[in-house]
């Protein structure tokens, strides 16, 4: 069966350094999803992307914030100065018909 | 803007007794609603979703559950609980004019009791 997968599975890094989170979503899926938790908390929407752009995004998901999708098959969220507060649960998420929504199982980001 | 409620940050049932977990949103328009289960170390897994089809909605591992307009909910029940039951369960429900980003209530972690 298919799957969303999310590479690396955990990543630590130093506060003010770039990361970039790895998702290759489901082939034929059309939408695009980042989401995060921090721990103890809910999960929260970060973006959408579809048709190689945008369409939503929360205001989490400031200057930031990136994302792209380079080759056709992977799906990034880059954070370009990380801060102590973006330590958290990273999900990718795809769906065909912008319904229901495949998880990937999660990066966890730690700043340190 | 929408919103999900999940009463309950935990809920522990015996093995074999009834699973019931609740979920109450607002919406400004018909939503879409889901349910999804979290194991320990793994994403979330769609249990079940509602799209304005049937009110009652039968999912995977014999959970089902009910949307209520009057009330504003889509409470998760499950007949009788099995040990591998025991996970965090998540109601979340679809801003279709926003991208279908999902809004999700803060969980419910389900403990099995032998």
């Amino acid at each position: 069966e298919p799957e969303v997968t999310q590479t690396p599975s955990h990543q630590v890094t130093q506060m003010g350094q770039e990361v970039i989170l790895r998702c290759v979503p489901i082939s034929n899926h059309l939408y695009f999803y980042w989401y995060r938790q921090i721990l103890g908390q809910k999960v929260e929407f970060l973006v959408s992307f579809y048709n190689n752009e945008i369409s939503e995004k929360s205001e989490i998901f400031d200057d930031q914030f990136s994302v792209e999708r380079p080759d056709g098959s992977n799906f990034t969220l880059k954070i370009r100065s990380t801060k102590l507060e973006d330590s958290a649960m990273y999900f990718c998420a795809s769906t065909r018909d912008a319904n229901e929504q495949y998880f990937g199982p999660g990066t966890r980001l730690t700043v340190t | 803007a929408q919103s999900v409620t999940q009463l309950g940050s935990h809920v522990s049932v015996s093995e074999g007794a009834l699973v019931l977990l609740r979920c109450n949103y607002s919406s400004s328009v018909p939503p879409y609603l889901f349910w999804y289960v979290q194991y320990p170390n793994q994403g979330l897994q769609l249990l079940l979703k509602y799209t304005s089809a049937a009110t009652l909605v039968k999912g995977i591992n014999g959970f089902e559950a009910e949307f209520k307009k009057s009330e504003t909910s889509f409470h998760l029940t499950k007949p009788s609980a099995h040990m591998s039951d025991a996970a965090e369960y998540f109601c979340a429900v679809s801003d279709l004019a926003a991208g279908n980003k999902l809004t999700f209530g803060g969980g419910t972690r389900v403990l099995v009791k032998p």
